[in-house]
């Protein structure tokens, strides 16, 4: 079956970096899309950033752009999102998450997420 | 941006009841609409996109409407197991965005 497997999360200090890796099994994962959407503790959903099937279209959300940097591997069957010069309210549980065959952009796969702290 | 808003934040139903819970687009997304459903401690699941198709193996009794700005999601009789939070998400323009969710609560 279908799953998706976060790592990387921790505490960081403000202005850190941090990597997190995504591993996937149960599909071809080159054929999907694949995302990263963040929630802050207590709080709803941000899509942070997605890249399509193939790596040649990403795109980021303002609150990260410049900062954070989607890749994938198709053939080793990862995704991983390298976040730099963090910030608090960068704080939150990452999802990976799968975007259905096709490219449509909703997700119909999540991790369970990995939480990321960024305090001092 | 286009801004999601769900109201109410809050709905209180008894078991067996029917939840209607609304989304509203600040611009129009044609039919790209999607809901989920969070538990706590748990990641969100798909329940609906393209505002009215069920994702694969969701129950009948979850429906969604509307086009446009305007929609809605009802879960014709609660059951134990539907008590949690749900979110709307547009897709008809990046950033894709999500709503503030509402809370579907035992009453």
């Amino acid at each position: 079956q279908v799953q998706l497997v976060e790592s990387g999360g921790g505490l960081v200090k403000p202005g850190g970096s941090l990597r997190l890796s995504c591993e996937a099994s149960g599909f071809i994962f080159s054929d999907y899309y694949m995302n990263w959407i963040r929630q802050a503790p207590g709080k709803g959903l941000e899509w942070v950033t997605y890249v399509s099937n193939s790596g040649d279209s990403i795109y980021y959300a303002d609150s990260v752009k410049g900062r954070f940097t989607i890749s994938r591997d198709n053939a080793k069957i990862s995704l991983s999102l390298q976040m730099n010069s963090l910030r608090a309210e960068d704080t939150a549980v990452y999802y990976c998450a799968r975007s259905p065959f096709g490219g449509s952009p909703i997700v119909d796969f999540w991790g369970q997420g990995t939480l990321v702290t960024v305090s001092s | 941006e286009i801004v999601m808003t769900q109201s109410p934040a809050t709905l209180s139903v008894s078991p067996g009841e029917r939840a209607t819970l609304s989304c509203r687009a600040s611009q129009r997304v044609s039919s790209n609409l999607a809901w989920y459903q969070q538990k706590p401690g748990q990641s969100p699941r798909l329940l609906i996109y393209g505002a009215s198709t069920r994702a694969t193996g969701i129950p009948a009794r979850f429906s969604g409407r509307g086009s446009g700005a305007e929609f809605t999601l009802t879960i014709s009789s609660l059951q134990s197991e539907d008590f949690a939070v749900y979110y709307c998400q547009q897709y008809d323009n990046w950033p894709f965005t999500f709503g503030g969710g509402t809370k579907v609560e035992i009453k």
